[in-house]
């Protein structure tokens, strides 16, 4: 699986919104851009995932560059439940034994 | 609809010993994957089953395997446990496919 960069750690406020990036430049034409979120003391919770087009959920939107060799997951309006840490993932749909690679993620932390 | 989940919550055990973990998947997902879990080395794939077949395999040593049943309940196992093997592990179900993972709770082994 190809690897992902995100910054370790960013800080909102409450309320605002929050701007995640990735970049994945060694991304290929069959890798669809995952991202999956960790609260404390829980497991990771998928958030979104898109392959070329911009994609929007209830829990958040995911810009996609044109050239796909980075994202950025958007958080509407964070709030103190947002704090986790988010991590941006390749997942080639091309094979048929789909693993999540993990990196080391974005922590994010919101502030009241 | 329940969610995955993983027996038992905490689990200690001393090494040498052999242990397993148990997941049940959310309903009509076929795809159950492991992962483990440690503050030195984030989270790590251990392998991937798809209708009682392993699809994929991290790489861990030959002391960690899982299992499969017809019913999509996943078993994975450690023997000759050491004290590295002190984790959280994670399962995950999928629907397969490019569909996100729902992530169970884990269950935290402690080794001593």
């Amino acid at each position: 699986d190809a690897k992902t960069t995100q910054p370790n750690s960013m800080e909102s406020n409450e309320e605002e919104p929050v701007h995640l990036p990735c970049n994945h430049s060694t991304i290929s034409g069959t890798d669809y851009i995952h991202w999956y979120r960790q609260l404390p003391s829980q497991g990771p919770e998928y958030v979104i995932h898109g392959l070329t087009s911009n994609v929007n959920n209830r829990m958040a939107s995911l810009a996609i560059a044109e050239d796909r060799k980075s994202s950025t997951l958007i958080l509407h309006r964070a709030t103190l439940r947002d704090a986790a840490v988010y991590y941006c993932i390749l997942r080639d749909s091309n094979n048929a034994g789909n693993m999540l690679t993990f990196g080391g993620g974005t922590r994010l932390m919101v502030k009241p | 609809k329940a969610g995955v989940t993983q027996t038992p919550r905490y689990l200690i055990k001393t090494r040498g010993q052999q242990v397993t973990l148990s997941c049940s998947p959310i309903s009509g997902h076929r795809s159950v994957s492991w992962y483990q879990q440690t503050p030195g080395q984030g989270l790590q794939f251990l392998f991937e089953y798809f209708s009682e077949t392993q699809r994929n395999k991290g790489n861990f040593p030959g002391r960690f395997s899982g299992r499969q049943f017809s019913n999509s309940r996943s078993e994975m196992n450690v023997s000759t446990l050491e004290l590295g093997d002190s984790a959280l592990y994670l399962c995950a179900s999928s629907l397969g496919g490019n569909q996100g993972y729902t992530f169970g709770s884990g269950t935290r082994l402690t080794v001593v």
